[in-house]
């Protein structure tokens, strides 16, 4: 089962770029890695998917090297409002998702 | 266009006692899923539903059931409530799973907070 492992905790200043790490060693050939935003007392909302390089939308970037072990999800300029905490997951065969344990990051003023 | 609703929001239970958690969703998607999520942990799957008719188990299955009524419907059931069954239970759906290119992006529903006493 592909696990994935990221920081417990990260702390940035408004207007500041945040990068989140997560490590993903054994994840398989077909296997995506999504990334996903939770605020309290709420359900997890998608952010983002990719399979390898880079991915962009209007709020992330993806960045998955070429041995797939890792993934790190880039937020441009955050703000207050990205309080919260952000899981990486591992999709297995197109339809397992694993969540890691999440990260929680603290924008501060 | 409701998303994904979950019915109750809150529920408590005595030990041994069986409930079921109801999900449905509008957007036509084949895929549904169940998670609980503990006190400052992440969410964990306890079952999946690929499609109409048929179910899989997740990370956690134990002490649950699951039926898929139809596609638009799935629920979970705790045949006899323990303790460590206190938990956030969310309910998910996707459009296309095991596609190549198909989007992963899971909606969830708000959750039921179930306590077991």
């Amino acid at each position: 089962l592909a696990k994935t492992t990221q920081p417990i905790s990260m702390d940035s200043y408004e207007g500041q770029e945040v990068n989140i790490t997560c490590s993903h060693n054994n994840i398989a050939t077909n296997d995506y890695i999504t990334w996903y935003q939770q605020f309290p007392s709420q359900g997890p909302r998608f952010i983002i998917q990719g399979y390898k390089t880079k991915v962009t939308n209007e709020v992330a970037s993806l960045f998955i090297p070429a041995d797939r072990k890792s993934s790190t999800l880039s937020l441009p300029r955050v703000s207050l409002s990205d309080t919260a905490v952000y899981y990486c997951l591992v999709v297995l065969d197109g339809q397992n998702f694993v969540f890691g344990p999440g990260t929680r990051l603290s924008v501060l003023p | 266009n409701a998303g994904v609703t979950q019915t109750p929001k809150f529920q408590v239970l005595k030990t041994g006692q069986s409930m079921t958690l109801q999900c449905a969703q509008d957007m036509n998607h084949n895929s549904m899923y169940w998670y609980r999520q503990d006190p400052g942990m992440g969410l964990r799957l306890i079952y999946y539903s690929a499609s109409e008719g048929t179910t899989d188990k997740g990370e956690v299955p134990n002490g649950y059931n699951v039926s898929r009524l139809n596609k638009r419907e799935f629920s979970l059931r705790l045949e006899s409530a323990a303790p460590s069954q206190t938990s956030v239970y969310f309910c998910a759906s996707t459009s296309f799973p095991g596609l190549a290119g198909s989007s992963y992006e899971q909606y969830f529903g708000p959750g039921t907070r179930l306590t077991v006493t």
